[in-house]
Parts: structure tokens; C-alpha cells; sequence
């Protein structure tokens, strides 16, 4: 089983409505958890990033995180062709050994808006 | 600043040969980490550096070999290329490992072909 699984894409939606994208994560202790994303050809940039249950909302974008479910989501309002990319879920291991501190991302999923 | 940049962009090699990848950073950050990316499956931790004068292995570490050869660089080298790296890199540094919800900033990566 993967340490952190992302809904399998691509995940097409129309311009002006909600794209949502969810991430299940295995290591119960985690406690940050980022989304990034990656334009096609280039290096993954932060959007997010979320430590505490609930919401967390910037602009546009809006994490989500449920500790006792394990999963943590990121919904994008009003979605624009410019967000098409790949989106990144990252989860950073507060387990013991040599797994601490260190990231562990999902496969991404591919997200695009059509006009 | 330049952020995080990572030489050569591109590369191709012939199974058996080696190479190095340079990555340096100029943000006084403490931690660089070493990433592959292939198709499907999200980034994946090579080696990483928490402080300089330490490294250690990621998931992937067989076949690779690092070093940090100051605080601003990290250098990722193959002694025997084999097809099985073919991959985009990723270098990344982040302001310190562990629990805090740091960002990591990642360069340009390099796209590396082994025939």
C-alpha cells in the first residue's frame, strides 16, 4: 500500500467550477501536509500547506484536513484554464527513524479546465 | 536570488557511464534533498542532506552517491549509468528538516536519458 494515494486522474472540469482533488495518507502520526503544483516541463511550486483539522483557505484555493479520516484534500473555486497542471499531495512523516522529517508525495493528479 | 538551480538541464548517457548533477541554493537554507520523477509516479527521495557535513538515503538510494560540499551545494552523482535512471532529478532545499511545516523549493530539475 502506498504511503500517500491521490485520486486517479485526469480529472477534467468545466471553466468557473469546482475542481476537487483528495489524498489519503497511511502514517497516522503525520502532521503537515502540502499541495504543490506542477506545470507540464517544470519544477513543483507550494500552494498550500495545512497542520490543523478543519479548512484552510487562500484566495481560490481551500485545504482541507481530517487527521482521524487520514485524508487531506484541496478544492480550487472558480477554476480557471491556467490551473491545468498536475497537482502534487505531500505528506511529512513525524514518524521515529529515518523516515522523520521527510517527504513523501503522492502520483499526482492531472488536472484540466476547459474553457 | 537565483533560488535553487541544478546543472546540466539536460543529459544523455551511455549505460556504464557516469555523470554528476550539480545543485546549489542561495537561500541560507540548511536542508537539500535529491528527487526522481517518472511517469505515474510522483517525486520519490533520492538522498537527502539535513545540515551540511550529513547525508542519508531516501526510498532510491541504490545506484546514486552524494555530497555536500558546502551549505549551498549538493551534488548527486551515478558512478554506472543504467537505463533504469532515466528520469527528470529534482533538487530541493528547505530551511530546516523535521516537524516544523517548512516549505521545500525545488529547482529546475535535469531530464536524463540512459541509452
Amino acid at each position: 500500500q502506498k504511503e500517500v494515494e491521490q485520486n486517479s486522474g485526469p480529472l477534467s472540469v468545466p471553466e468557473g467550477a469546482i475542481a476537487s482533488l483528495n489524498c489519503t495518507y497511511s502514517d497516522r502520526g503525520s502532521q503537515s501536509f502540502f499541495w504543490y503544483r506542477q506545470y507540464s516541463g517544470k519544477s513543483p511550486e507550494l500552494i498550500m500547506f495545512i497542520y490543523s483539522n478543519g479548512d484552510k483557505e487562500d484566495g481560490r484555493f481551500t485545504a482541507q484536513l481530517n487527521k482521524a479520516s487520514q485524508y487531506v484534500s484541496l478544492l480550487i473555486r472558480d477554476s480557471q484554464p491556467s490551473d491545468s497542471a498536475t497537482y502534487l499531495c505531500a505528506v511529512k512523516s513525524e514518524g521515529g527513524g529515518t523516515s522523520y522529517g521527510k517527504l513523501t508525495f503522492g502520483q499526482g493528479t492531472i488536472l484540466t479546465v476547459h474553457p | 536570488n537565483a533560488g535553487v538551480t541544478q546543472t546540466p538541464k539536460f543529459q544523455v548517457l551511455k549505460t556504464g557511464q557516469s555523470m554528476t548533477l550539480q545543485c546549489a541554493q542561495d537561500m541560507n537554507h540548511n536542508s537539500m534533498y535529491w528527487y526522481r520523477q517518472d511517469p505515474g509516479m510522483g517525486l520519490r527521495l533520492i538522498y537527502y542532506s539535513a545540515s551540511e557535513g550529513t547525508t542519508d538515503k531516501g526510498e532510491v538510494p541504490n545506484g546514486y552517491n552524494v555530497s555536500r560540499l558546502n551549505k549551498r551545494e549538493f551534488s548527486l552523482r551515478l558512478e554506472s549509468a543504467a537505463p533504469s535512471q532515466t528520469s527528470v532529478y529534482f533538487c530541493a532545499s528547505e530551511r530546516a528538516s523535521g516537524k516544523l511545516a517548512n516549505e521545500q523549493f525545488f529547482g529546475p530539475g535535469t531530464r536524463l536519458t540512459v541509452l
